[in-house]
Protein backbone atom coordinates (compact mmCIF):
# COMPACT_ATOMS: atom_id res chain seq x y z
CA UNK A 1 0.00 0.00 0.00
CA UNK A 2 1.13 3.16 -1.09
CA UNK A 3 2.02 5.84 2.43
CA UNK A 4 0.90 9.55 2.01
CA UNK A 5 2.77 11.71 -0.41
CA UNK A 6 3.60 15.36 -0.16
CA UNK A 7 4.88 18.16 -2.93
CA UNK A 8 6.67 19.99 -2.72
CA UNK A 9 9.47 18.27 0.06
CA UNK A 10 11.03 21.50 0.82
CA UNK A 11 10.67 25.43 -0.25
CA UNK A 12 12.46 28.79 0.16
CA UNK A 13 10.27 32.13 -0.09
CA UNK A 14 10.42 35.52 0.50
CA UNK A 15 7.96 37.30 2.87
CA UNK A 16 4.70 37.98 1.58
CA UNK A 17 5.05 35.52 -0.97
CA UNK A 18 2.37 32.43 -1.50
CA UNK A 19 3.00 28.86 -1.61
CA UNK A 20 1.07 25.63 -2.01
CA UNK A 21 1.62 22.12 -0.47
CA UNK A 22 -0.24 19.00 -1.90
CA UNK A 23 -0.96 15.95 -0.03
CA UNK A 24 -2.51 12.56 -1.72
CA UNK A 25 -3.46 10.51 1.56
CA UNK A 26 -3.53 6.56 1.47
CA UNK A 27 -6.52 5.22 -0.47
CA UNK A 28 -9.77 4.45 1.50
CA UNK A 29 -7.81 7.24 4.39
CA UNK A 30 -11.31 9.23 4.57
CA UNK A 31 -10.22 11.67 7.13
CA UNK A 32 -6.87 13.79 6.32
CA UNK A 33 -4.87 15.97 8.90
CA UNK A 34 -2.49 19.58 8.29
CA UNK A 35 0.07 19.73 11.45
CA UNK A 36 2.34 22.44 11.13
CA UNK A 37 5.88 21.55 13.21
CA UNK A 38 8.34 24.73 14.37
CA UNK A 39 11.98 23.82 14.70
CA UNK A 40 12.20 21.97 18.16
CA UNK A 41 8.45 21.50 18.97
CA UNK A 42 6.07 19.19 18.56
CA UNK A 43 3.32 19.06 15.29
CA UNK A 44 0.71 21.09 16.20
CA UNK A 45 -2.64 20.44 13.92
CA UNK A 46 -3.90 23.33 11.50
CA UNK A 47 -6.76 21.70 10.45
CA UNK A 48 -8.48 18.43 9.52
CA UNK A 49 -11.35 17.02 7.47
CA UNK A 50 -13.50 13.95 6.91
CA UNK A 51 -13.99 13.60 3.21
CA UNK A 52 -14.44 16.36 1.86
CA UNK A 53 -16.03 18.28 4.99
CA UNK A 54 -14.04 20.10 7.53
CA UNK A 55 -14.00 18.78 10.58
CA UNK A 56 -11.95 21.28 12.85
CA UNK A 57 -9.52 24.09 11.43
CA UNK A 58 -9.78 26.36 14.65
CA UNK A 59 -6.31 26.45 14.91
CA UNK A 60 -5.77 27.48 11.09
CA UNK A 61 -4.61 31.46 10.84
CA UNK A 62 -7.50 31.89 8.38
CA UNK A 63 -6.76 35.64 7.32
CA UNK A 64 -3.34 33.89 5.84
CA UNK A 65 -4.22 30.07 5.49
CA UNK A 66 -6.62 28.17 3.73
CA UNK A 67 -7.19 24.54 3.07
CA UNK A 68 -9.21 22.34 1.06
CA UNK A 69 -10.33 18.30 0.06
CA UNK A 70 -12.66 19.06 -2.87
CA UNK A 71 -13.19 15.58 -3.77
CA UNK A 72 -12.37 13.83 -0.55
CA UNK A 73 -9.17 12.51 -1.65
CA UNK A 74 -6.36 14.79 -2.17
CA UNK A 75 -5.84 18.04 -0.39
CA UNK A 76 -4.00 21.53 -1.10
CA UNK A 77 -3.24 23.89 1.75
CA UNK A 78 -1.69 27.23 0.66
CA UNK A 79 -0.51 30.37 2.53
CA UNK A 80 -1.54 33.70 1.42
CA UNK A 81 1.41 35.61 2.49
CA UNK A 82 4.05 34.32 4.07
CA UNK A 83 5.70 35.38 7.52
CA UNK A 84 9.43 34.38 8.87
CA UNK A 85 6.81 33.07 11.64
CA UNK A 86 5.58 30.03 9.06
CA UNK A 87 8.89 28.96 9.06
CA UNK A 88 8.52 24.89 10.09
CA UNK A 89 7.49 21.90 8.43
CA UNK A 90 4.57 20.90 6.95
CA UNK A 91 2.83 17.57 7.22
CA UNK A 92 -0.04 16.03 6.07
CA UNK A 93 -1.82 12.41 7.86
CA UNK A 94 -4.28 10.27 6.62
CA UNK A 95 -6.29 7.74 9.20
CA UNK A 96 -9.59 5.20 8.87
CA UNK A 97 -9.68 5.98 12.75
CA UNK A 98 -8.62 8.34 15.11
CA UNK A 99 -6.52 5.99 16.21
CA UNK A 100 -3.81 5.15 13.79
CA UNK A 101 -2.51 8.02 12.13
CA UNK A 102 -0.24 7.78 8.55
CA UNK A 103 2.31 10.57 8.09
CA UNK A 104 3.49 12.10 5.23
CA UNK A 105 7.24 13.28 5.19
CA UNK A 106 6.92 16.76 4.95
CA UNK A 107 7.25 19.90 3.43
CA UNK A 108 10.05 22.11 4.87
CA UNK A 109 9.03 25.86 4.51
CA UNK A 110 11.52 28.28 4.93
CA UNK A 111 10.82 32.16 4.85
CA UNK A 112 13.48 34.35 4.57
CA UNK B 1 -6.71 22.20 27.38
CA UNK B 2 -5.31 18.90 26.53
CA UNK B 3 -1.25 18.58 26.80
CA UNK B 4 1.87 16.48 26.89
CA UNK B 5 5.24 16.77 28.35
CA UNK B 6 8.60 15.27 27.72
CA UNK B 7 10.81 16.69 30.00
CA UNK B 8 14.27 15.26 27.87
CA UNK B 9 14.70 16.89 24.96
CA UNK B 10 18.20 15.00 24.55
CA UNK B 11 18.86 11.16 25.63
CA UNK B 12 21.96 10.36 25.01
CA UNK B 13 23.17 6.64 26.02
CA UNK B 14 25.65 4.12 24.80
CA UNK B 15 24.55 0.74 23.25
CA UNK B 16 23.59 -1.92 24.97
CA UNK B 17 22.14 0.50 28.23
CA UNK B 18 18.24 0.76 28.78
CA UNK B 19 15.77 3.11 27.39
CA UNK B 20 13.51 5.09 29.28
CA UNK B 21 12.00 8.10 27.88
CA UNK B 22 9.59 10.31 29.35
CA UNK B 23 6.27 11.14 29.06
CA UNK B 24 3.37 12.41 31.09
CA UNK B 25 -0.37 14.14 29.99
CA UNK B 26 -2.93 16.13 31.11
CA UNK B 27 -6.75 15.86 30.16
CA UNK B 28 -10.01 16.61 31.87
CA UNK B 29 -11.40 13.76 29.84
CA UNK B 30 -11.99 10.08 31.53
CA UNK B 31 -10.96 8.31 28.32
CA UNK B 32 -7.23 8.96 27.15
CA UNK B 33 -5.09 7.32 24.78
CA UNK B 34 -1.54 7.57 24.85
CA UNK B 35 0.83 7.09 21.83
CA UNK B 36 4.73 6.81 21.00
CA UNK B 37 5.57 7.47 17.55
CA UNK B 38 8.71 7.30 15.97
CA UNK B 39 10.72 9.97 13.25
CA UNK B 40 13.90 8.32 11.66
CA UNK B 41 16.25 11.07 9.71
CA UNK B 42 14.46 11.15 6.23
CA UNK B 43 11.82 9.23 6.77
CA UNK B 44 8.40 9.82 7.34
CA UNK B 45 6.56 10.05 11.54
CA UNK B 46 5.29 6.51 12.30
CA UNK B 47 3.38 4.88 14.39
CA UNK B 48 5.72 2.55 17.48
CA UNK B 49 3.18 2.03 20.27
CA UNK B 50 -0.39 2.90 21.38
CA UNK B 51 -1.68 2.56 24.88
CA UNK B 52 -4.45 -0.38 26.07
CA UNK B 53 -6.03 -0.19 29.34
CA UNK B 54 -4.95 1.13 32.46
CA UNK B 55 -1.12 -0.40 34.20
CA UNK B 56 -1.63 -3.23 30.76
CA UNK B 57 2.27 -2.97 29.01
CA UNK B 58 2.14 -3.11 25.13
CA UNK B 59 5.00 -3.78 23.14
CA UNK B 60 6.37 -3.64 19.87
CA UNK B 61 9.58 -4.18 18.12
CA UNK B 62 11.68 -4.47 21.13
CA UNK B 63 9.95 -1.30 22.76
CA UNK B 64 6.96 -1.56 25.58
CA UNK B 65 5.51 1.16 27.47
CA UNK B 66 2.73 1.08 29.93
CA UNK B 67 -0.23 3.64 30.80
CA UNK B 68 -0.78 4.54 34.18
CA UNK B 69 -3.98 6.93 34.59
CA UNK B 70 -3.32 7.55 38.53
CA UNK B 71 0.23 9.10 37.51
CA UNK B 72 -0.70 10.12 33.83
CA UNK B 73 2.22 8.82 32.81
CA UNK B 74 3.20 6.40 29.24
CA UNK B 75 6.75 6.05 29.59
CA UNK B 76 8.76 4.16 26.69
CA UNK B 77 11.19 1.73 28.01
CA UNK B 78 13.67 -0.29 25.85
CA UNK B 79 16.11 -3.15 28.10
CA UNK B 80 18.99 -2.88 25.80
CA UNK B 81 19.55 0.06 23.20
CA UNK B 82 20.59 -0.23 19.82
CA UNK B 83 22.15 1.87 17.17
CA UNK B 84 19.09 2.20 15.05
CA UNK B 85 17.01 3.02 17.87
CA UNK B 86 18.69 6.32 17.30
CA UNK B 87 15.58 8.96 16.03
CA UNK B 88 13.00 11.65 17.54
CA UNK B 89 10.58 9.89 19.69
CA UNK B 90 7.54 11.96 20.30
CA UNK B 91 4.43 10.53 22.93
CA UNK B 92 1.22 11.52 21.86
CA UNK B 93 -2.51 11.98 23.62
CA UNK B 94 -5.82 11.49 22.51
CA UNK B 95 -9.14 12.40 24.17
CA UNK B 96 -11.92 11.48 24.28
CA UNK B 97 -12.91 15.19 24.29
CA UNK B 98 -11.24 16.61 20.90
CA UNK B 99 -10.48 13.26 19.24
CA UNK B 100 -7.44 15.52 18.59
CA UNK B 101 -3.21 14.16 18.38
CA UNK B 102 -1.93 16.26 20.94
CA UNK B 103 1.94 15.82 20.46
CA UNK B 104 4.71 16.56 22.63
CA UNK B 105 7.79 18.24 22.37
CA UNK B 106 9.75 14.96 21.05
CA UNK B 107 12.69 13.58 22.50
CA UNK B 108 15.73 13.15 20.47
CA UNK B 109 17.47 10.11 21.59
CA UNK B 110 21.05 9.23 20.27
CA UNK B 111 22.47 5.89 20.76
CA UNK B 112 26.31 5.92 20.40
CA UNK B 113 28.91 2.65 19.90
Amino acid sequence: EAGVTQSPRYAVLQEGQAVSFWCDPISGHDTLYWYQQPRDQGPQLLVYFRDEAVIDNSQLPSDRFSAVRPKGTNSTLKIQSAKQGDTATYLCASSRTAYEQYFGPGTRLTVL
Amino acid sequence: GDSVTQKEGLVTLTEGLPVMLNCTYQTIYSNAFLFWYVHYLNESPRLLLKSSTDNKRTEHQGFHATLHKSSSSFHLQKSSAQLSDSALYYCALLSSGSWQLIFGSGTQLTVMP
